[in-house]
């Protein structure tokens, strides 16, 4: 079946620090990936999607590109701040699964002044 | 537009009882899935429910089961309940039809004694 793997945390930065999080999936067919950030006591939001190979989604400084040859999705950022400290879940979708997000284990940020 | 709600936001409950847990999707959306948030399974999908009917199903047991009503409310009901089922269970919902953005709801945190 579908999986995701990212790296664990917790990743702990100084502000302005460049971020790098991996994530890499198994799946069938070609399926969408997303980037979700979970704030502490809130649900999850979307950070940023692509949709089919060499997309690239990008949202608020942060960015991943859609690599098919490597299976991988890694979200980076050029200068982190504290504001960004949450916890970052990488996931999918299979475009032959309605909405169903397969998720991986994510991966907790935390920024120091 | 007000998000997605759902209630109540904490329950707590003993063994063997069974609980009802309730999401309202923002206005306009008919598809609503659910997601069981653990800290040793991580995110996992429960279900997905589109115009009344499950779409979709994720491997748990059927003491899990969930509707949807005709105003596209959503519930989910566990019954027997087992200590293992804490956990922070989240409701998304988007747009009719597949690849629409899924907004997550802040959550209701079960837990079971």
């Amino acid at each position: 079946g579908d999986s995701v793997t990212q790296m664990e945390g917790p990743v702990t930065l100084s502000e302005e620090a460049f971020l790098t999080i991996n994530c890499t999936y198994t799946a069938t067919g070609y399926p969408s990936l997303f980037w979700y950030v979970q704030y502490p006591g809130e649900g999850l939001q979307l950070l940023l999607k692509a949709t089919k190979a060499d997309d690239k989604g990008s949202n608020k400084g942060f960015e991943a590109t859609y690599r098919k040859e490597t299976t991988s999705f890694h979200l980076e950022k050029g200068s982190v701040q504290v504001s960004d400290s949450a916890v970052y879940f990488c996931a999918l979708r299979n475009n032959n699964a309605g909405n169903m997000l397969t998720f991986g284990g994510g991966t907790r940020l935390m920024v120091k002044p | 537009k007000a998000g997605v709600t759902q209630t109540p936001r904490y329950l707590i409950k003993t063994r063997g009882q069974q609980v009802t847990l309730s999401c309202s999707p923002i206005s306009g959306h008919r598809s609503v899935s659910w997601y069981q948030q653990t800290p040793g399974q991580g995110l996992q999908f429960l279900f997905e429910y589109f115009s009344e009917t499950q779409r979709n199903k994720g491997n748990f047991p059927g003491r899990f089961s969930g509707r949807q009503f005709s105003n596209s409310r959503s519930e989910m009901n566990v019954s027997t309940l087992e200590l293992g089922d804490s956990a922070l269970y989240l409701c998304a919902s988007s747009l009719a039809g597949e690849r629409n953005e899924q907004f997550f709801g802040p959550g209701t945190r079960l837990t079971v004694l």
